[in-house]
């Protein structure tokens, strides 16, 4: 079965700076998607940043980044230039490829991030 | 990506009692799903809903206790049935993109629901 770790349960980031936050996950199998949500006090799930394992390449998104480790199955979130509307929960999470009849999206616990001003 | 809205955006309901949430999406989409979140918790997938099919439930999570509809490919509902405080949570859609695009098979989220169960 597919876990997700975030060992992280809380950090904290001066505006402006950068943060990363840690992520890793154990999988037999070969081809995947990992993804960050952030979730504010809002509640909404709100998509961050999206990786297909199969590309080698880092996806970015802004401000956003990832390095992804596929041999090391780590997948950590860079924000750079924090701001205070990134105050929020953040959640990592896995899903086997679209060619398997699962779509189910497997969530690590969480890492609450707070940017102070 | 897809606009998703949830109704009602939170209830307090007596114990005994059943909550219909509604979840309603504003293009076509095969796949919609519902989760749970557990105060301070993560997300559990409870069930996969695809229109014109009976709902797939994960494990832990049955059809008398979360009944599902999926009546045509922009709406779904689900029913928690006999509340209990346990069932005390927050409840959320989502929807899978279609395969194609720069976001493709991607799963975006409705604003969720508060259930609060005395």
């Amino acid at each position: 079965a597919q876990t997700v770790t975030q060992s992280q349960p809380e950090m904290s980031v001066q505006e402006a700076e950068t943060v990363t936050l840690s992520c890793t996950y154990d999988t037999s199998e070969n081809n995947y998607y990992l993804f960050w949500y952030k979730q504010p006090p809002s509640r909404q799930m709100i998509l961050v940043i999206r990786q297909e394992a199969y590309k080698q390449q880092n996806a970015t998104e802004n401000r956003f980044s990832v390095n992804f480790q596929k041999a090391a199955k780590s997948f950590s979130l860079k924000i750079s230039d924090s701001q205070l509307g990134d105050t929020a929960m953040y959640f990592c999470a896995f899903r086997r490829s679209r060619m398997d009849s699962s779509y189910k999206l497997i969530f690590g616990s969480g890492t609450r991030l707070l940017v102070r001003p | 990506s897809a606009v998703i809205s949830q109704k009602p955006s939170r209830d307090i309901c007596q114990r005994g009692t059943s909550l219909t949430i509604q979840c309603q999406v504003d293009s076509q989409v095969t796949m919609m799903f519902w989760y749970r979140q557990q105060p301070g918790q993560s997300l559990t997938l409870i069930a996969t809903a695809n229109q014109g099919s009976e709902a797939t439930y994960e494990s832990g999570f049955v059809i008398d206790k979360f009944p599902i509809s999926r009546p045509n490919l922009t709406f779904s509902t689900l029913t928690v049935s006999n509340l209990s405080p346990e069932d005390s949570s927050i409840y959320l859609c989502s929807v899978l993109t279609p395969t194609t695009g720069a976001r493709a098979d991607t799963q975006y989220f409705g604003p969720g629901t508060r259930l609060t169960v005395l």
